[in-house]
């Protein structure tokens, strides 16, 4: 099993919609959580980090779910420049490496007039 | 600052050469790393170093060096380049290893690898 698993997509959205993302990861011992957001042929950059008790960034709100190992991302109103590939990260990975961040592989995102 | 920055942007290798991917950071973390990113994969991790004098495998380290003299340099060793390396690597950096912290990791700009 995967430790970050993630919907890969596509999704295909039109300008206004809402979309919802879903990100599940096995161990139960991670301790920090983050959503990352890649343009084509670009470096990941950080959109946001993910708090227990949720937490929102203008149009972007951020869940997460201990007990179910369970976290999301929303965009409300979407707009074509969100239009990239959106990537669930975990810290605290299984044996020595509790430091490292996990990335699940992606869900693209593609925004439409 | 510059942040993270990476060299070459793009190369092309023949199997068998060897080569050095450069990165450097001007931001003082102690945290450096290198990915690999391949089509359906995601970002997988070859190696890290918590500090300078300290480094350690990732996931995917086989065909791979790595040191660290200096907190601002951490250089990727491709020993024996094969077609299996074809990818782009991404350098990153942020400040502490710590894995309860929420610090924003930095990534730099990729390098795009072509090995023939």
């Amino acid at each position: 099993r995967k430790e970050v698993e993630q919907d890969p997509g596509p999704f295909n959205v039109p300008e206004g919609a809402t979309v919802a993302f879903n990100c599940t990861y096995s161990n139960s011992a991670s301790q920090s959580f983050f959503w990352y957001r890649q343009d084509c042929r670009k470096e990941p950059k950080l959109l946001m980090s993910v708090y227990s008790s949720g937490n929102e960034d203008g149009r972007f709100t951020a869940q997460l779910n201990r007990a179910s190992q369970y976290i999301s991302l929303l965009i409300r109103d979407s707009k074509l420049s969100d239009s990239a590939t959106y990537l669930c990260v975990v810290k605290g990975g299984y044996g020595g490496s509790q430091g490292n961040l996990i990335f699940g592989k992606g869900t693209k995102l593609s925004v439409k007039p | 600052n510059a942040g993270v920055t990476q060299t070459p942007k793009f190369q092309v290798l023949k199997t068998g050469q060897s080569m050095t991917l450069q990165c450097a950071q001007d931001m003082n973390h102690e945290y450096m790393s290198w990915y690999r990113q391949d089509p359906g994969m995601g970002l997988r991790l070859i190696h890290y170093s918590v500090g300078a004098g300290i480094t350690d495998q990732g996931e995917v380290p086989n065909g791979y060096n790595v040191s660290r003299s200096t907190t601002e340099d951490f250089p990727l060793r491709l020993l024996s380049a094969a077609p299996s390396q074809t990818s782009v690597y991404f350098c990153a950096s942020r400040p502490t290893y710590n894995q309860a912290s929420y610090n924003e990791q930095f990534f730099g700009p990729g390098t795009r690898l072509t090995v023939l």
